[in-house]
């Protein structure tokens, strides 16, 4: 099947400071990519919706200047979390489809968040 | 508003059937999803609905009412493996998708 990579799996950083992660397609082209938002126990939350070559649409209540996304290219959406904050501390998952009729997700390992 | 339940958690025994049930309200309808999520990883696809009916693959079954909003996830011969949340998720008319809050899966030997 097809195959979302994310990277870091796990990154701790110092309050105030931004933090990247990538998520890249490695099989596809997926011009749609996903940014959720997960914390312990509890449903995703979608953050916001990746296309690529055009701005990102954020959901309710998300901050877009502070999550700032960007999909530059057909395999690759990144998400910088900028001046980080603990409560900031979470585990982001990155989707992407492949545009078929079933609309079946790929999902990346996704990458948990600490700030200390 | 668009809704998604599912139980909180259910408990099973090792070679038993579970079924998992997902009742939906949404805007428009395009299909139902269930995700395998096991603690600290992404979830991974399972099964996807949009015609009336039962479909099997290997241990695990997805059903969908689309009349009653109603659809569930049948596992067979329980593995201990099985013990994760399973995420229910309806696409609505824009192809969103509305995610239930999972259903954790505890399997006992």
């Amino acid at each position: 099947g097809a195959v979302v990579s994310q990277h870091p799996s796990w990154v701790i950083c110092k309050s105030g400071t931004s933090v990247k992660i990538e998520c890249r397609s490695l099989d596809f082209q997926a011009t749609t990519m996903f940014w959720y938002r997960q914390f312990p126990k509890q449903s995703l939350m979608l953050m916001a919706t990746s296309n690529e070559g055009s701005k990102a649409t954020y959901e309710q209540g998300v901050e877009k200047d502070k999550f700032l996304i960007n999909h530059a290219s057909l395999t690759l959406s990144t998400l910088t979390v900028t001046s980080a904050h603990p409560e900031d501390s979470s585990f982001y998952i990155c989707s992407a489809s492949q545009g078929t009729d079933t609309g079946e997700l790929f999902f990346g390992e996704g990458s948990r968040l600490t700030v200390l | 508003g668009q809704n998604i339940d599912q139980p909180t958690e259910m408990t099973a025994t090792e070679g038993a059937i579970v079924q998992i049930n997902c009742t939906y309200q949404t805007s428009g309808f395009n299909g139902l999803f269930w995700y395998q999520q096991h603690a600290g990883e992404a979830p991974t696809f399972l099964s996807y609905n949009v015609l009336d009916g039962l479909e099997e693959k290997g241990r695990f079954s997805s059903f969908l009412s689309r009349s009653k909003g109603y659809s569930y996830l049948l596992l067979k011969e329980l593995q201990m493996k099985d013990s994760a949340s399973y995420l229910c998720a309806a696409m609505d008319s824009n192809y969103q998708l509305i995610w239930g809050a999972g259903t954790k899966l505890i399997i006992k030997p």
